[in-house]
């Protein structure tokens, strides 16, 4: 079965502008969740969505942000972008939001100049 | 607060050798721990897991290791390959289904040899 499908694959945005990032969960999964991976900090966790639900939030600021839409597709914009952001933005799918079923897609690197 | 403490920060090991990540956690609500493989340019891929409730889990060349009581777990990895070369992240998380997060430690890259 397809695997989790994140689009686009790399983006160059300059500070100020927002971003919207697309995850296309595993086909019959109905949570989504989003992490931002940096060298310095790691995988961080920003939210999870389930049945078009925020049920839960990492510590990010406010310009962080998603939504989920009845077919279980996610996505996660950002905006007023700042250098910090620059990152590589994972998604990961699992059918009921429990992480042991976790599978992740390939990311979103995206870059603020 | 880094939830996961997961050491060395990389690691070098000839072919056919032992590969060993340790990682300390201090939440005791964690019931799920997991580890991780990245390759360049792809997500992270779940390559084994334990539940506190054993001490030990094995799967092929890979091996977890738990001691609940010094909250501490690590991945073994025998006879390690050219191929296993990545980063390898442990992680831990509250079960159950309501969307709690994976709490992930910093990463280990590893580097087998020929």
């Amino acid at each position: 079965k397809a695997g989790v499908t994140q689009t686009p694959r790399y983006l160059i945005k300059t500070r100020g502008q927002q971003v919207t990032l697309s995850c296309s969960p595993i086909s019959g999964h109905r949570s989504v969740s989003w992490y931002q991976q940096t060298p310095g900090q790691g995988l961080q966790f920003l939210f999870e969505y389930f049945s078009e639900t925020q049920r839960n939030k990492g510590n990010f600021p406010g310009r962080f942000s998603g939504r989920q839409f009845s077919n279980s597709r996610s996505e996660m914009n950002v905006s007023t972008l700042e250098l910090g952001d620059s990152a590589l933005y994972l998604c990961a799918s699992s059918l009921d939001g429990s992480t042991y079923g976790y599978t992740f897609g390939s990311g979103t690197r995206l870059t603020v100049v | 607060q880094q939830q996961v403490k997961q050491s060395p920060q990389s690691l070098i090991v000839q072919k056919g050798g032992i590969s060993i990540i340790n990682c300390a956690y201090e939440n005791t609500a964690f019931d799920y721990f997991p580890w991780y493989q990245q390759f360049p340019g792809k997500g992270p891929a779940l390559l084994i897991a334990i539940r506190p409730d054993v001490s030990e889990k094995k799967e092929g060349r890979f091996t977890i290791s738990f001691n609940k009581s010094a909250k501490q777990f690590s991945l073994h990895i025998m006879d390690s390959q050219p191929g296993d070369s990545a980063t390898y992240f442990c992680a831990a998380s509250k079960g159950g289904n309501s969307g709690y997060a994976l709490n992930f430690g910093k990463g280990t890259s590893l580097l087998v040899t020929p």
